[in-house]
């Protein structure tokens, strides 16, 4: 059974600061991995994934992961927040030929002026 | 607009109402999802449906009861629901059971349901 562990349900970083969110899976077959972003009052929106192409993904809105194998990690990085980055952050995993997809339990990012 | 849109946006019901959250997706897609969001808790998947067949039920009470009539359109009917089912639900769309670099799953803006 897979799994994901999203460490920290709320981050905050200063505006311009380094925003990393991370992000821990468990699988026993190699995964597709997902970060999804939600805005107040709306859905969920992808923001990029990682189907065993390249290591390093690189998404909307400037963010990107690096999934890394031996830590089992796929975290999730943006060099320099802005405030529009104010979001619930999730995390999924989604092991190859299944078609469920587990998502981790959030994580909060608030922007600080 | 987004590809898959979900009515109502909000709904509130009594324990003893039967309702309907409809979804529909624009993209072509030939499965289709619900979701559970809420509060402190990860999106628990509800339901699947492949090509309008449902391929998985999540273990979810009977008072929730889906309907696929075609791979565009999901249903989910509400019958004496609890104050804890209120959450976001959220409908979901992809282009099919197997995966493939193109199998993102998109998501609705989700119905707000709050059950009184």
């Amino acid at each position: 059974a897979q799994s994901v562990t999203q460490l920290g349900s709320h981050v905050s970083v200063s505006e311009g600061a380094l925003v990393l969110l991370r992000c821990n899976y468990s699988s026993s077959v190699p995964p597709y991995l997902f970060w999804y972003v939600q805005y107040p009052n709306q859905g969920l929106q992808l923001l990029l994934k990682y189907t065993s192409a390249a290591t390093l993904v690189k998404g909307i809105n400037g963010f990107e992961a690096e999934f890394k194998k031996s830590e089992t990690s796929f975290h999730l990085t943006k060099p320099s927040a802005h405030m529009s980055d104010a979001a619930e952050y999730f995390c999924a995993v989604r092991p190859g030929g299944n078609e469920k997809l587990t998502f981790g339990t959030g994580t909060r990012l608030t922007i600080i002026p | 607009e987004t590809g898959v849109t979900q009515t109502p946006r909000h709904l509130v019901m009594g324990m003893t109402n039967k309702k309907s959250l409809k979804c529909e997706q624009h993209l072509g897609h030939n499965a289709m999802y619900w979701y559970k969001q809420s509060a402190k808790k990860p999106l628990e998947l509800m339901f699947v449906y492949n090509f309008k067949e449902q391929t998985e039920n999540n273990s979810v009470p009977s008072r929730f009861s889906p309907e696929c009539p075609n791979s565009s359109h999901l249903f989910l009917h509400l019958h004496t629901l609890q104050p804890e089912d209120s959450a976001l639900y959220l409908c979901a769309s992809s282009q099919g059971r197997t995966v493939s670099s193109g199998n993102t799953i998109y998501f609705g803006e989700g119905s707000w349901l709050t059950v009184v």
